[in-house]
């Protein structure tokens, strides 16, 4: 089982709506988990940290399940904009690891 | 202004032939990390270092080799072992009490032939 996993999508979404994703992950030291947004062609930026009970900046929520080992990315009122590939992460043992991300194609 | 930069945007190389990536950052950063992005398999950990004069290999390290000589630099070497070095490379930089809060540089956009 890869240490995390995400399904690529990609995710059509109408301008406007909402859409949410997890990402699951296979290693219980992990230690703080994280999501980056990453525009085509481009390095990764961070999006927001995710905290165990949950936080939101604005349209974006994310949220931590430690039972089921996911984290959850949800996007309100998407716009044109948002459209990037979001990419999950963790930090444990030292290291920061990635998902594959979710491609978000938000639709005019 | 503070950040992390990473140069040649592009590099073409011969196949056989070994090619260092630089990677430097100015945000006092002490750890330090290599990845490699391909299509569709999101970004792989190669190297990464906490403190300078110490690194550890990730998940693809075979085929690479790196340095941490001084605390603001941490170049790549891909050697000719790295049997498909075709890539994008990032590297990013974290603080020790924000490690998973990084800060990426442009990526390095290797094409061997």
């Amino acid at each position: 089982r890869k240490e995390v996993e995400q399904d690529p999508g990609p995710f059509n979404v109408p301008e406007g709506a909402t859409v949410a994703f997890n990402c699951t992950y296979s290693n219980s030291a992990s230690q703080s988990f994280f999501w980056y947004r990453q525009d085509c062609r481009k390095e990764p930026k961070l999006l927001m940290s995710v905290y165990s009970s949950g936080n939101e900046d604005g349209r974006f929520t994310a949220q931590l399940n430690r039972a089921s080992q996911y984290i959850s990315l949800l996007i309100r009122d998407s716009k044109l904009s948002d459209s990037a590939t979001y990419l999950c992460a963790y930090y444990g043992n030292n290291r920061l690891a990635f998902g594959k991300g979710n491609q978000v194609v938000v639709i005019p | 202004d503070g950040g992390i930069t990473q140069s040649p945007k592009y590099l073409f190389r011969k196949e056989g032939q070994n090619v260092t990536l630089s990677c430097e950052q100015n945000l006092n950063h002490d750890a330090m990390y290599w990845y490699r992005q391909d299509p569709g398999q999101g970004l792989r950990l190669i190297y990464y270092s906490q403190i300078v004069n110490d690194f550890q290999k990730g998940d693809i390290a075979e085929g690479y080799s790196v340095s941490r000589e001084k605390k603001e630099s941490f170049p790549l070497t891909v050697t000719s072992a790295q049997k498909n070095p075709t890539a994008f490379y990032l590297c990013a930089s974290s603080a020790l009490d924000r490690e998973g809060e990084a800060f990426f540089g442009q990526g390095t956009r290797l094409t061997v032939v």
